[in-house]
């Protein structure tokens, strides 16, 4: 079973931030938070990941509390492409474990 | 260059057959995995391979059977196909040093 609780859905405008949040109450100190997409059809993608620290990509960046009980996925200006659905994962740095995929947030960014 | 490459995109067939589902990755990756995804759009991983041997085996009917002729390749073999078994299965691969899943495009999988 995941290990994250998110939002079924959220709409974003087009052009603005969306802000997807994730709650990992549950996660232990040696998880990491990993950000997945599903774009309608496709493989899922990666987005970003992080431990403890907030994390900036050329996709995203990563909000993650001083409890480590919940994040954000930040996309700073959503187009009409980010329209997908947002997966949250906790997963532990031990070689083997699976990634979980919960039921996500399908992100529907509008014009 | 594709990274994750499989094939085919689309297979349609009858209860009661057998099909295989194939999957390269040139990434260098030592893990492949194969996810499938029902109807309701969950994703839940089915097998995990790391340099050709199993390390991670799902609940999975004994119908279905993984297997790696190398590094670089895990193929799925799925014997007496059942109408339950229609899903998107996905194939996937990562490399320890780099926790990340690289995927691939999906095979639709339709049993009539």
């Amino acid at each position: 079973d995941a290990k994250t609780t998110q939002p079924p859905s959220m709409d974003c405008a087009e052009g603005r931030a969306a802000n997807l949040p994730c709650n990992h109450s549950t996660i232990s100190g040696n998880e990491y938070v990993y950000w997945y997409r599903q774009i309608h059809s496709q493989g899922p993608q990666y987005i970003i990941h992080g431990l403890k620290n907030n994390e900036t990509n050329e996709m995203a960046s990563l909000i993650i509390t001083e409890d480590r009980k919940s994040s954000t996925l930040i996309l700073p200006h959503a187009t009409l492409r980010d329209t997908a659905v947002y997966y949250c994962i906790v997963r532990g740095d031990n070689y083997g474990q699976n990634f979980v995929f919960g039921p996500g947030t399908r992100l529907s960014v509008l014009p | 260059d594709t990274a994750v490459s499989q094939t085919p995109k689309y297979l349609v067939t009858q209860m009661g057959n057998d099909k295989s589902i194939k999957c390269e990755q040139n990434l260098g990756h030592d893990t492949m995995y194969w996810y499938k995804q029902d109807s309701k759009k969950f994703l839940k991983i089915m097998f995990s391979y790391n340099n050709k041997e199993l390390i991670i085996n799902e609940t999975v009917p004994n119908r279905f059977s993984p297997k790696s002729p190398d590094k670089a390749h895990l193929n799925l073999h799925i014997n007496s196909l059942e109408l339950g078994d229609s899903a998107v299965y996905f194939c996937a691969s990562s490399h320890p040093a780099v926790e990340k899943l690289f995927f691939g495009s999906g095979t639709q999988l339709s049993v009539l």
